[in-house]
């Protein structure tokens, strides 16, 4: 299995631009996490999926950000507009059904920079 | 909710030292533990994880965790380290109710190991 894929694994953008971050979790994963990682906050979640349903977003920023899992293959993080304060890396990460078992399995991140 | 604490931000150790790294939760009722470790330029891995049974348990690399109910910790040790262990080690507790879970991350400990 290749893993959670990430896309870009950098991404260097102006301010105000919309940036968007692609994720495709291990197959036959259902649920799918968003993560933040900065040096002053550590690791962040962001909001995290079930079945493709968005089960929790607390963790959301602002209404800048946001987040869509159209299917069990595919999600995606949007910044719109974007600002030098969201320069982190951000992780994806994918597990095995939703209980309190399972390891969550993380992407290699993409860093993001927002000048 | 559920939060996690990791008192040792920056350890720095000889390589040979043993290492030992803490871990306090708050929730106090049946709780799942995880350790991961985030080496330099990837993505978190997991370490070791505590479900039940016997308190001690073994990881990966030769690292173990005891899982000490009354204190609330879950401190991970390393008899010996090597300089290969210089890593971003995390504590995390899952959390959840209706069997969604999301995990709590600690912020992190950064162990430099000097050969």
């Amino acid at each position: 299995d290749a893993g959670v894929i990430q896309s870009p694994r950098h991404e260097v953008t102006e301010m105000g631009q919309e940036v968007t971050l692609r994720c495709k979790p291990i197959s036959g994963h259902n649920s799918l996490f968003w993560y933040r990682q900065t040096m002053m906050r550590g690791l962040e979640l962001l909001i995290y999926f079930n079945n493709n349903v968005p089960i929790d977003d607390s963790g959301m920023p602002e209404d800048r950000f946001s987040a869509k899992m159209p299917n069990a293959s595919f999600s995606t993080l949007k910044i719109q507009p974007s600002e030098p304060r969201d320069s982190a890396v951000y992780f994806c990460a994918s597990s095995l059904g939703s209980g309190s078992y399972n390891e969550q399995f993380f992407g290699p991140g993409t860093r993001l920079t927002v000048l | 909710a559920q939060s996690v604490s990791q008192h040792n931000h920056h350890v720095i150790l000889s390589e040979a030292a043993s290492l030992e790294l803490g871990c306090n939760y708050s929730y106090g009722g049946t709780v799942n533990l995880f350790w991961y470790v985030q080496y330099p330029g990837q993505h978190l891995q997991l370490l070791l994880k505590y479900f039940s049974g016997d308190p001690l348990v073994k990881g990966i690399k030769g690292f173990e965790a005891e899982f000490i109910k009354s204190k609330f910790s879950f401190n991970l040790r390393k008899p010996s380290v090597q300089w290969s262990d210089t890593a971003e080690y995390f504590c995390a507790v899952p959390e959840g109710s209706g069997g969604y879970q999301k995990v709590t991350f600690g912020t992190g400990t950064k162990l430099q190991v000097i050969p």
